[in-house]
C-alpha cells in the first residue's frame, strides 16, 4: 500500500533552517510528483511547491523562493524539503503529498505531517 | 496568482441535511479544481478532482460541479463523519492555491 512517512517534529530558533524528509513506499517513487503543503495553527492549507522525483525538477510558490529547497534521493525513495531563514510565522504542520497526475495535480496520498515550531 | 474564495467560511448543519459549499476562482480554471476534507490532527483527504470526478472510496453522497470560475461541492445527506473543514484547490496554474476553507459544524 502507498505510504508517505515523514520525519519527526522539530523546534528551531528564528533564522535557522529545517529539513523535513518524506519516505515513500508502495509505489514507484519516480512516477509521481511530490507536493509540499503546510498548515499554520488555526489557518488553512498552503501549497509550497513540488518536486519531480524522476528529473529532480522543482517548482515553488514565489512566496518561498530563495528560502525553500526541495530535493530527493531516489536510492532510498525519499524527498526532502529544506526551509531556511525561519520566522515565527513558519510555525506549521508540513505535509508531503503524492500528486497522482501532472494535469490535475490531485494529491491522493499524504504523509502524517511534521510539526515545525519556530521559537526563541 | 489565482485567488480562490470559498463560501461560507463556516456553516452549521444537522445530520441528514444537504450541504453546498461554493468556490470561486479569480480567473477561468477550466475545471482544474480539487476538493479536500481536513479533520483536526489528520492529514487532508482527497474527495474530488477535475471538478466532478469522485475519488475512489469516497461516498457517493459527495458530488462536485461547476465550470469557468464557479464550483460547488455538495453533500447530499450529511453524516456524522462529514463534520470537518473542506478546501478547494485550483490546479490550473502554479502556485496551486487553496481556498480559505469551509468548516462544517454540528447544529
Amino acid at each position: 500500500q502507498v505510504q508517505l512517512v515523514q520525519s519527526g517534529a522539530e523546534v528551531k530558533e528564528p533564522g535557522a533552517s529545517v529539513k523535513v524528509s518524506c519516505k515513500a513506499s508502495g509505489y514507484t517513487f519516480t512516477d509521481y510528483y511530490l507536493h509540499w503543503v503546510r498548515q499554520a495553527p488555526g489557518q488553512g492549507l498552503e501549497w509550497m511547491g513540488w518536486i519531480n522525483p524522476n528529473s529532480g525538477g522543482t517548482k515553488s510558490a514565489q512566496k518561498f523562493q530563495g528560502r525553500v529547497t526541495m530535493t530527493r534521493d531516489t536510492s532510498i525513495n525519499t524527498a526532502y524539503m529544506d526551509l531556511s531563514r525561519l520566522r515565527s510565522d513558519d510555525t506549521a504542520v508540513y505535509y508531503c503529498a503524492r500528486g497522482r497526475s501532472t494535469m490535475n495535480h490531485q494529491a491522493d496520498f499524504w504523509g502524517q505531517g511534521t510539526l515545525v515550531t519556530v521559537s526563541s | 496568482d489565482i485567488q480562490m474564495t470559498q463560501s461560507p467560511s463556516s456553516l452549521s448543519a444537522s445530520v441528514g441535511d444537504r450541504v453546498t459549499i461554493t468556490c470561486r476562482a479569480s480567473q477561468n480554471i477550466i475545471r482544474y479544481l480539487n476538493w479536500y476534507q481536513k479533520k483536526p490532527g489528520q492529514d487532508p483527504k482527497l474527495l474530488m478532482y477535475a471538478a466532478s470526478s469522485l475519488e475512489g472510496g469516497v461516498p457517493s453522497r459527495f458530488s462536485g460541479s461547476g465550470s469557468g470560475t464557479d464550483y460547488t461541492l455538495t453533500i447530499s445527506s450529511l453524516q456524522p463523519e462529514d463534520f470537518a473543514t473542506y478546501y478547494c484547490q485550483q490546479s490550473f496554474s502554479t502556485p496551486l492555491t487553496f481556498g480559505g476553507g469551509t468548516k462544517v459544524e454540528i447544529k
